[in-house]
């Protein structure tokens, strides 16, 4: 079975400052691994997949992941936060089968 | 524009009535759809798979009686919360794989927000 774990359900950064969120998954085929982000009170909008081709894939936003195998891991960074970023952030592992969720991170920005 | 569309975007219903949800794929056939539950503050829970023609396979712990799935044709699913409850209310999201775009694409719909009074 796959799954996914994100590392601290709230991250609070200054804006302008990193954001790195982590994720770290278990599957026991090639995984395809996605980030989601969601404001409140809406839907779920991509903001970049991995499907095996390159291993630092670019999304929306800003926002970036890499995929490393060995150490089953995709967390997702962007160099400079902004206000706007503040949401909640969701990646997921998807084989042939499903498509699982992590418990989330909380993303603040602080002005 | 949005490849999968939910309706209603919201719905409230008195207690012990049944509320139908559907999910539409707009661009393409979707074989495999997923409905999945989320709390308030929470993460998005898999409560099954649904592939066209065959019946829905469930997640532990969700009651197939209660939340009914049909996925009659390539582009609809629906699920139906049968006798609902107050603690039923919740967001229910749907999604659909592309079984023709890159990399398994999966659309998802914008959610239903269901109250149950």
């Amino acid at each position: 079975a796959q799954s996914v774990t994100q590392l601290g359900s709230h991250v609070s950064v200054s804006e302008g400052a990193l954001v790195l969120l982590r994720c770290n998954y278990s599957s026991s085929v090639p995984p395809y691994l996605f980030w989601y982000v969601q404001y409140p009170n809406q839907g779920l909008q991509l903001l970049l997949k991995y499907t095996s081709a390159a291993t630092l894939v670019k999304g929306i936003n800003g926002f970036e992941a890499e995929f490393k195998k060995s150490e089953t891991s995709f967390h997702l960074t962007k160099p400079s936060a902004h206000m706007s970023d503040a949401a909640e952030y969701f990646c997921a592992v998807s084989d042939v089968e499903d498509m699982r969720f992590g418990a989330g991170t909380r993303l603040t920005v602080k002005p | 524009g949005a490849v999968v569309s939910q309706h209603p975007s919201w719905v409230i219903c008195k207690s012990g009535t049944s509320v139908k949800i559907e999910c539409r794929s707009l661009d393409f056939q979707a074989t495999t759809m997923f409905w999945y539950r989320q709390f308030p503050k929470q993460s998005l829970m898999l409560m099954a798979t649904s592939n066209e023609g065959s019946k829905a396979t469930y997640e532990q712990g969700v009651e197939k009686d209660k939340f009914l799935i049909n996925h009659a044709s390539l582009t609809l699913s629906t699920l139906t919360v049968t006798s609902a409850h107050p603690e039923d209310s919740s967001f229910y999201i749907c999604s659909a794989r592309d079984p023709g775009g890159p990399g398994n694409t999966i659309y998802f719909g914008e959610g239903s927000w269901l109250t149950v009074v």
